[in-house]
Formats: C-alpha cells, structure tokens, sequence
C-alpha cells in the first residue's frame, strides 16, 4: 500500500498569503496518478486537482499543483476566506487507493 | 446538475448490518463508476471500492473484501453500498462518490454524496 505522507499537519496563515502544502508518497507515484480535495466543516470533500496538477472543473486559478516521483505540492497563491479548510492528496497508482491524512489550513 | 443523495444517518448495534443508499440524478447512471469512501469522526478518508453500475462488476479494497458488498438497481439510478458485522470502529461517514471518466475507472472522485453517518452502538 502506498502511504501518503501530508505536512505539515496544521498551516496557520493570514488571507492574502501564499499557501504551500505538502504530500510525500512512501513509493514512487506515476506522473499523473496524484489528486487533491478540499474538505470542509460538516461538507463532502471537493475535487480541486487531478493528474498532478490539473484544476478540476470551476476551481480557481488561485490553486495549483506540481510535483513528481514521491514529492507533491499544492500551492494556493493568495489565500481567501473560503480556502480555510482541511486538504487531502490522493493516489491511484497502487491498489489500494489511498489518501493521505489531511492538512488543516487555518487562519491565523 | 449531477446530485448524489444520501440518507443523514444510521444507527446499529454490534454484529449488524447497514445498507447506504445513494441516488444519482442529473446524468447517465450506468455510465460511471461508482466509488464508496468513509471517514471515522475526526479522522482521514478511507476508499472502501467501486461499482461499475453497468453490469455490477465489483472492485473491493482487500481491508473490506468478505465483509462488503455493492449493488446497484439501475431501474431507480441508485448504488448500495452493505457493510456486514459492524463493530465501533465502523462508526463512520460512509461516502459515494462518482468516478470522473465515463466508461473505464478513472479513480477520481467527483462529486460526492452529502454523506451517510453510520453509528455502531450497543
């Protein structure tokens, strides 16, 4: 099984700063086998990145993801009150998919 | 627009059963993969398998295999996921989710049902 590795656990930040989020993989992941949701309080989580770094359907261009091999990033380039939330990195290379254990973006 | 609709909750004692249903609305149902995720309160999410809506092929995480089984009635467009002797650790937000390419599974989750909360308790 793939373990994902999410950093840090907790990001306190203020509105208007730049946010940088981090999903290490336990093995090597293929290119475009890596996603992101969002999820929060009391809500289903939402589709924000697919394939790396591919914005879902109606996702700000504020969010962006990159990465390759074992190290992923999603970056949020100026925060917004509606971004504090807890974020999730996702795999399907390996059976069984996987996600790994939240980053919770909080404001500071 | 396309809509996954859940029951809120459910209550169960040790031992039981519990069968989530999920209603789809606002697309083809039989042209996507149906995927069921959970989440224990306060924790991460955890991916249980898919359906494939068309035909009722099963795919099962091997944690779930022997204890899970989905269906789906495609005459009222709505996937089941059965989970059988619940223990408290099954207590859990049990989650469908639609797979994002048509045909094949993509293995991504888009949109998501509003979330069933399971509670095992004697």
């Amino acid at each position: 099984e793939v373990v994902l590795t999410q950093s840090p656990a907790t990001l306190s930040l203020s509105p208007g700063e730049r946010a940088t989020l981090s999903c290490r993989a336990s093995q090597s992941i293929d290119t475009y086998y890596l996603a992101w949701y969002q999820q929060k309080p009391g809500q289903a989580p939402r589709l924000l990145i697919y394939d790396t770094s591919n914005r879902a359907t109606g996702i700000p261009a504020r969010f962006s993801g990159s990465g390759s091999g074992t190290d992923f990033t999603l970056t949020i380039s100026s925060l917004e009150p509606e971004d504090f939330a807890v974020y999730y990195c996702q795999q399907r290379t390996n059976w069984p998919i996987s996600f790994g254990q939240g980053t919770k973006l909080e404001i500071k | 627009q396309v809509q996954l609709v859940q029951p809120g909750a459910e209550v169960k004692k040790p031992g039981a059963s519990v069968k989530v249903s999920c209603k789809a609305s606002g697309y083809t149902f039989t042209a996507y993969y149906m995927h069921w995720v959970r989440q224990a309160p306060g924790q991460g999410l955890e991916w249980m398998g898919w359906i494939n809506p068309n035909g009722g092929a099963t795919y099962y995480a091997q944690k779930f295999q022997g204890r899970v089984t989905m269906t789906r009635d495609t005459s009222i467009s709505t996937a089941y996921m059965e989970l059988f002797s619940l223990t408290s650790d099954d207590t859990a937000v049990y989650y469908c989710a639609r797979d994002t390419l048509a045909g094949r599974p993509d293995n991504w989750f888009d949109p998501w049902g509003q979330g069933t909360l399971v509670t095992v308790s004697s």
